[in-house]
């Protein structure tokens, strides 16, 4: 089955400054990739998803590259703002949702 | 309108105990599913049903039982609680696009935390 790596586990940006978070997956097939932020206490919400057939999709300071030879995707927030320290989930799909660790993401004011 | 619903918010029981967790959803979703977060936040997948039938069934305890009574619902019900089973439960739902291949965006409940004493 599908195996998803998500690093860091934790990461701390200053405000305004960009944040990058990364993911792998082990099954060549999957062919959906979501991201999810989920704030304490709450459930995980889509912030962006990316297909196969595609190599980047931007959503105003959101951003997601996927490199698919090397079956890795990436989450980048840039002019990251206080509001935007949450949980993220990375994961990928080909018939069920597989969910990368999480990264912890700290924005200091 | 909620979308996906799931009860109860908050479950507090004793080892040893059975318990039930009802999902709704209200999309139109043909896939439901329920997921565990631990402490450490990890989101794991235990079961998957689409349009009733179970497709996932990962190595999760034979002491949980989901049950799908129609597309719109799928119940989640522990025997014997351990204190193991402490966790966060959420229940989500999408659409499943054959023609694009697989699976779509999922929509989760609110969560369910379980605590067992």
């Amino acid at each position: 089955g599908e195996n998803v790596e998500q690093h860091p586990s934790t990461l701390s940006v200053q405000e305004g400054d960009s944040a990058v978070i990364k993911c792998t997956y082990s099954d060549s097939a999957s062919n959906y990739f979501p991201w999810y932020k989920q704030e304490l206490g709450k459930r995980p919400q889509l912030i962006i998803d990316i297909r196969s057939n595609v190599g980047e999709k931007k959503d105003q300071r959101i951003a997601v590259t996927l490199n698919k030879t090397a079956k890795h995707f990436s989450l980048h927030i840039t002019e990251t703002q206080p509001e935007d320290s949450a949980v993220y989930f990375c994961a990928a799909s080909k018939n069920d949702m597989r969910f990368g660790a999480g990264t912890r993401l700290t924005v200091k004011p | 309108d909620t979308a996906v619903s799931q009860t109860p918010k908050y479950l507090v029981t004793q080892m040893g105990n059975d318990k039930s967790i009802k999902c709704e959803q209200n999309l139109g979703h043909d896939t439901m599913y329920w997921y565990k977060q631990d402490s450490k936040k990890f989101l794991k997948i235990m079961f998957s049903y689409n349009n009733k039938e179970l497709i996932i069934n990962e190595t999760v305890p034979n002491r949980f039982s989901p049950k799908s009574p129609d597309k719109a619902h799928l119940n989640l019900h522990i025997n014997s609680l351990e204190l193991g089973d402490s966790a966060v439960y959420f229940c989500a739902s999408s659409h499943r696009d054959r023609g694009s291949g697989g699976a779509n965006v999922l929509t989760f409940g609110a969560g369910s935390r379980l605590t067992v004493l």
